[in-house]
């Protein structure tokens, strides 16, 4: 199935370094949203964006939905242990109600 | 306000065996969705259910099945399971006309 290009594919930094990551597509979205999945654990809504431009933080996070409607990128600042997980975008396109995903990226943070 | 239940979360079956899993998603929300998750493979979209009727359908064998009931519990079944049917499966939930899903824990199915 279709699939968003999410990159890096997994991220190992010290802790307090920020965090850029970032998904794209071929295809123009109407939605970005960010999940961050623990171990063993579902994936958890970090942001949603519903226009073109739009930037929103929630906490350290800040995520983009860019202006051609075809990216969106994901900043997380000043990292800490806690962060570790696997961060998803995904993206909803035209009246199509099938979230598109990407295959995630592996965060690991050096205390 | 309780989240998306997954149940069971761990389950072992034999190849060959049938598997039906269950996802009762927040009070109010009238889609939910089904995934699986495999290593390296990321989430595969396998159905989408609003208001009993299934709405989207991704591009798993006939052996993967779904239904949802009145009160939007719904189930998922594996019928002549594989090996390589192992993975975690995930249940979201939705209100149905906004984007956000929100997720259970999953249940994790390995077959032997």
């Amino acid at each position: 199935g279709q699939q968003l290009n999410q990159s890096p594919q997994s991220m190992f930094i010290q802790e307090g370094e920020d965090v850029s990551m970032n998904c794209t597509s071929s295809s123009i979205f109407n939605t970005w949203l960010w999940y961050k999945q623990d171990p063993g654990e579902g994936p958890v809504l970090l942001i949603a964006l519903y226009k073109a431009g739009e930037l929103t933080s929630n906490g350290r996070l800040t995520a983009q939905f860019g202006i051609t409607r075809k990216d969106s990128f994901l900043n997380i600042s000043a990292s800490i242990p806690s962060d570790v997980g696997i961060y998803f975008c995904a993206g909803l396109a035209g009246n199509n109600r099938k979230l598109i995903w990407g295959l995630g990226t592996s965060l690991a943070v050096n205390p | 306000k309780a989240g998306v239940t997954q149940t069971p979360r761990y389950l072992i079956k034999t190849r060959g065996q049938q598997v039906t899993l269950s996802c009762s998603p927040i009070s109010g929300h009238r889609s939910v969705s089904w995934y699986q998750q495999t290593p390296g493979q990321g989430l595969q979209f396998l159905f989408e259910y609003f208001s009993e009727t299934q709405r989207n359908k991704g591009n798993f064998p006939g052996r993967f099945s779904g239904r949802q009931f009145s009160n939007s519990r719904s189930e998922m079944n594996v019928s002549t399971l594989e090996l390589g049917d192992s993975a975690l499966y995930l249940c979201a939930s939705s209100g149905g006309f906004e984007t956000e899903a929100f997720f259970g824990q999953g249940t994790r199915l390995t077959v032997v």
